[in-house]
C-alpha cells in the first residue's frame, strides 16, 4: 500500500537551533501534504497544506516564517522548525492524500523536543 | 465549517468488556467523509475505517463495528469483547466533499483496557 516515510522520528535539539523533518511518499505521488502538531494529550492540528510547487498554505496562528514547509518534488515535503524553543517541542506527523480511494496515509511521526 | 466531537475524554473497562466510543459531527457539506483512526502510545495513526455520507450501512469487522446514523450526525465506534491490544487513543475525523481536502479531528478518545 502506499506508505509515507517520515524522519527522523524523535530528535532532540537545542534552542535557537533548526530542525527538519522530512517525509517521502513511496511508490506514489503525493500532490498534496498536510503537516499536523500533536500536543502531549491533545488531538492532532493541521499545521500547512503544501502543494508540489507552490507555496504552502499556512492555518489560522501559525507562523509561516517558523515553519517553513518545501514541497519540491511530488515525493518529498520537509517542515523545518527554525529558531527552535521549547515550546516547539511537539509530536510532528504529515499526511498525503491518496487521491485513488479518497483516503489519507500518514507518516511515523516525529516527536521533537527542545531543550 | 467541520467539527467532530468526542466527548467522552477517556474510558476504562476491564477486559473482555464492550466499549462503545462517540463522535459526533458537524457540517455544511451534503457529501463528505468519515474516518476513525487509533493511535498507540507508539504514536503512529493506524487507519480503521472509512465511510462516505452516502452510505450508511452499518459495518462490522471482527471485534470492531461501526454506527452510522445522518439523522443524529454521529459515527460511533464499538469494540466487542475488548482486549488489552486495543488501548490507545481513537480519533474520528470528517473530510468534505470528495475527501480531497483536509482531514478534522476530534479530541479523541483514550481507551484503556484492565486486564
Amino acid at each position: 500500500g502506499a506508505v509515507v516515510s517520515q524522519h527522523p522520528s524523535w530528535v532532540i535539539c537545542k534552542s535557537g537551533t533548526s530542525v527538519k523533518i522530512e517525509c517521502r511518499s513511496l511508490d506514489f505521488q503525493a500532490t498534496t501534504m498536510f503537516w499536523y502538531r500533536q500536543f502531549p494529550k491533545q488531538s492532532l492540528m493541521l499545521m500547512a497544506t503544501s502543494n508540489e510547487g507552490s507555496k504552502a498554505t499556512y492555518e489560522q496562528g501559525v507562523e509561516k516564517d517558523k515553519f517553513l514547509i518545501n514541497h519540491a518534488s511530488l515525493t518529498l515535503s520537509t517542515l523545518t522548525v527554525t529558531s527552535a524553543h521549547p515550546e516547539d517541542s511537539s509530536f510532528y506527523i504529515c499526511s498525503a492524500i491518496l487521491r485513488d480511494n479518497y483516503g489519507y496515509t500518514f507518516g511515523s511521526g516525529t516527536r521533537l523536543t527542545v531543550v | 465549517a467541520q467539527k467532530v466531537t468526542q466527548a467522552q475524554t477517556e474510558i476504562s473497562v476491564v477486559e473482555k468488556e464492550d466499549v462503545t466510543l462517540d463522535c459526533v459531527y458537524e457540517t455544511r457539506d451534503t457529501t463528505y467523509y468519515l474516518f476513525w483512526y487509533k493511535q498507540p502510545p507508539s504514536g503512529e495513526l493506524v487507519f480503521l475505517i472509512r465511510r462516505n455520507s452516502f452510505d450508511e450501512q452499518n459495518e462490522i469487522s471482527g471485534r470492531y463495528s461501526w454506527n452510522f446514523q445522518k439523522s443524529t450526525s454521529s459515527f460511533n465506534f464499538t469494540i466487542t469483547a475488548s482486549q488489552v491490544v486495543d488501548s490507545a487513543v481513537y480519533f474520528c475525523a470528517l473530510s468534505p466533499r470528495f475527501g480531497n481536502e483536509k482531514l478534522t479531528f476530534g479530541t479523541g478518545t483514550r481507551l484503556t483496557i484492565i486486564p
